[in-house]
């Protein structure tokens, strides 16, 4: 168990459907990624906060958006959703920005 | 463009048997990561290999990274059953200061009694 939970565990939804994903990071950990696995992408990185702030953007859709609370947990919104969204959808965490980071067990779309 | 090249991207191996797996990048980077996949799961950090010529090894497993040939190796030594997985390397994406990854597309290992 690295720490960092996710949920829900998995998600089925219809296309054009608004879902949110939600990640707890370690505790002490200020950043949090999202990364998006999918069959035909691999796994590629999405977003990055610290401490609260956006600190980098990746290969993450304009349909989608992220957001890291005070609490430092974060969500993934995912909107007018799409076939090609089903996918697992991890968080990591790391306690700086340069620290080893520690994933979730993921959270699995399927978009119907 | 980074990329992040693995090979072989399956192995299908006896149990006993040695094999090596290997990671090329494009970008220059001086961290670069192994992970573990077991199907539908996390990922599992193996290894961090924070300079050239850094060496670790656990247990069957060990790492090694070549930062001017760009090159990471995963060895597997006498594989068993339990080894069977989806190895990821992963280089960060602006050169080691960010857990921005990139990652590789994965190799399939199946070790076959």
């Amino acid at each position: 168990d690295s720490g960092v939970t996710q949920t829900p565990k998995h998600l089925i939804t219809a296309t054009g459907q608004r879902v949110t994903l939600r990640c707890s990071p370690r505790s002490g950990d200020l950043s949090v990624y999202w990364y998006q696995q999918s069959l035909d992408q691999g796994l590629q990185f999405l977003i990055h906060y610290y401490n609260g702030e956006e600190r980098a953007k990746g290969n993450i859709l304009e349909r989608f958006s992220a957001q890291q609370f005070p609490d430092l947990h974060s969500e993934l919104n995912l909107s007018s959703l799409e076939l090609g969204d089903s996918a697992l959808y991890f968080c990591a965490s790391s306690v700086g920005r340069a620290t080893e980071a520690f994933f979730g067990q993921g959270t699995r779309l399927t978009v119907v | 463009e980074l990329k992040v090249e693995q090979n072989p991207l399956f192995l299908s191996m006896q149990e006993g048997k040695n094999y090596t797996i290997y990671c090329n990048y494009s970008t220059t980077s001086d961290r670069l990561y192994w992970y573990r996949q077991d199907p539908g799961k996390s990922l599992e950090s193996l290894f961090v290999l924070l300079s050239n010529g850094a060496v670790k090894q656990e247990g069957r497993l060990m790492a090694s990274l070549d930062t001017k040939a760009r090159l990471s190796t995963l060895h597997i030594t006498a594989a068993v059953h339990d080894l069977s997985a989806t190895y990821f390397c992963a280089v960060d994406r602006e050169g080691g200061a960010t857990n921005k990854l990139i990652f590789g597309t994965g190799t399939l290992l199946a070790v076959q009694p």
